[in-house]
């Protein structure tokens, strides 16, 4: 069964450096996500992304966040220069179709990219 | 602004007896509303969708407007339920998650 992988599983970096978070969504879904998770938080959404641009974003989602779908299968999520606050779990997700209400569409979720900021 | 609810961080019960995983929305359009799961080192994933109004490994849902709530039940629990259940709303092109509720099923 295809799934949503994601890279690297674990990341710790240092306050200030710049990282990439990673997905390959599955192949013929056409709507990215992300979310995150802070330690003991609720998943928060951060951007969804079709067609090569965002669709929506949060108030999180803020000029340190960009994403970018680079060749035809991975999406990436980059933070500029991390804080300590964007230590959280990261999720990637994908979904066949748009969330339209009266669609129930599904989420696929992948696994999370644990990120840490000293 | 929408807003999805859990009062419950942790619920255990026995095997086989019957449980009920409480979610309330604050949303002032038509709702969409979602549980997910994640079992232990497992992804999150879907459990069910209001708007099939289907049963997954025993779980129901009823949407109720007018108390705004969309509680999970199992009539006999297994301990196989063990997990972390998320109630969430879908608007736009987002879903806004509850807290989430640990579910412990004990033998």
């Amino acid at each position: 069964e295809p799934e949503v992988t994601q890279t690297p599983s674990h990341q710790v970096t240092q306050m200030g450096q710049e990282v990439i978070l990673r997905c390959v969504p599955i192949s013929n879904h056409l709507y990215f996500y992300w979310y995150r998770q802070i330690l003991g938080q609720k998943v928060e959404f951060l951007v969804s992304f079709y067609n090569n641009e965002i669709s929506e974003k949060s108030e999180i989602f803020d000029d340190q966040f960009s994403v970018e779908r680079p060749d035809g299968s991975n999406f990436t999520l980059k933070i500029r220069s991390t804080k300590l606050e964007d230590s959280a779990m990261y999720f990637c997700a994908s979904s066949p179709r748009h969330i339209n209400p009266g669609t129930g569409v599904e989420l696929f979720f992948g696994e999370g990219s644990r990120l840490t900021v000293l | 602004a929408q807003r999805v609810t859990q009062p419950e961080k942790l619920l255990s019960v026995f095997k086989g007896a019957p449980v009920e995983l409480k979610c309330n929305y604050s949303y002032s359009g038509s709702p969409e509303l979602f549980w997910y799961v994640q079992y232990s080192r497992q992804r999150l994933q879907l459990l069910l969708r209001h708007i099939s109004r289907e049963s997954i490994k025993g779980f129901t849902a009823d949407l109720n407007k007018g108390e705004t709530s969309f509680h999970l039940k199992k009539p006999f629990a297994q301990e196989e339920d063990s997990a972390m259940y998320y109630c969430a709303l879908g608007s736009g092109s987002r879903l806004t998650f509850g807290e989430g509720t640990q579910l412990t099923v004990n033998p």
